[in-house]
């Protein structure tokens, strides 16, 4: 059974920094892209980031660009976003999600990250 | 960016019922688009992915058309567990944007 698994939320400063992680289980980690998506308190879905399998190729919505850096340790199964220069608007619950063909086929329980003073 | 337009945002129909979401793509993306269903709290669950390719698992019910800019999801007779948001997302380029959504509501 595929599995994902969130961790790394929490209360955060304005202009502070977090690493989120996900634990993939249950499939071939390595053979598939990940991606981070977002959603703020009672809005809508916002794709935040991608990372292809092997991890050399990455991409970012312009609103984290420059801000955030998704990375991937095959070894640990473990996929990352270190969160820099957080602001209010990066509040959210962030899910990772497994990528198949283009798609999401399978998403983690998310983690919530409030940046406030 | 291509930005994705769903109608309508909001949705009040009865169980039995056949509804239709609409998805509007910015440019065209061919066939790539998948919806996804999203309950209160919890995370979304893919349902229909290349338009109209039924995820395993999930009803019959639910189906999607459409290629170029313009798709729909169409739920046949709605269940009581089909209330929910509706997202479509197109994944032709990077990024991969999402619908603002479509909240289906009970009458």
């Amino acid at each position: 059974e595929v599995q994902l698994l969130e961790s790394g939320g929490g209360l955060v400063q304005p202009g502070g920094s977090l690493r989120l992680s996900c634990v993939a289980s249950g499939f071939t980690f390595s053979s598939y892209a990940m991606n981070w998506v977002r959603q703020a308190p009672g809005k809508g879905l916002e794709w935040v980031s991608a990372i292809s399998g092997r991890g050399g190729n990455t991409f970012y919505a312009d609103s984290v660009k420059g801000r955030f850096t998704i990375s991937r340790d095959s070894s640990e199964n473990t996929l990352y976003l270190q969160m820099n220069s957080l602001r209010a608007d990066d509040t959210a619950v962030y899910y990772c999600a497994k990528e198949r063909g283009g798609y999401d086929d399978c998403w983690g329980q998310g983690t919530l990250v409030t940046v406030s003073s | 960016d291509i930005q994705m337009t769903q109608s309508p945002s909001t949705l009040s129909a009865s169980v039995g019922d056949r509804v239709t979401i609409t998805c509007r793509a910015s440019q065209s993306i061919s066939n790539w688009l998948a919806w996804y269903q999203q309950k209160a709290g919890k995370a979304p669950k893919l349902l229909i992915y290349k338009a109209s390719s039924l995820e395993s698992g999930v009803p019959s019910r639910f189906s999607g058309s459409g290629s170029g800019t313009e798709f729909t999801l169409t739920i046949s007779s709605l269940q009581p567990d089909d209330f929910a948001t509706y997202y479509c997302q197109h994944y032709n380029s990077y990024p991969y944007t999402f619908g603002q959504g479509t909240k289906l509501e009970i009458k």
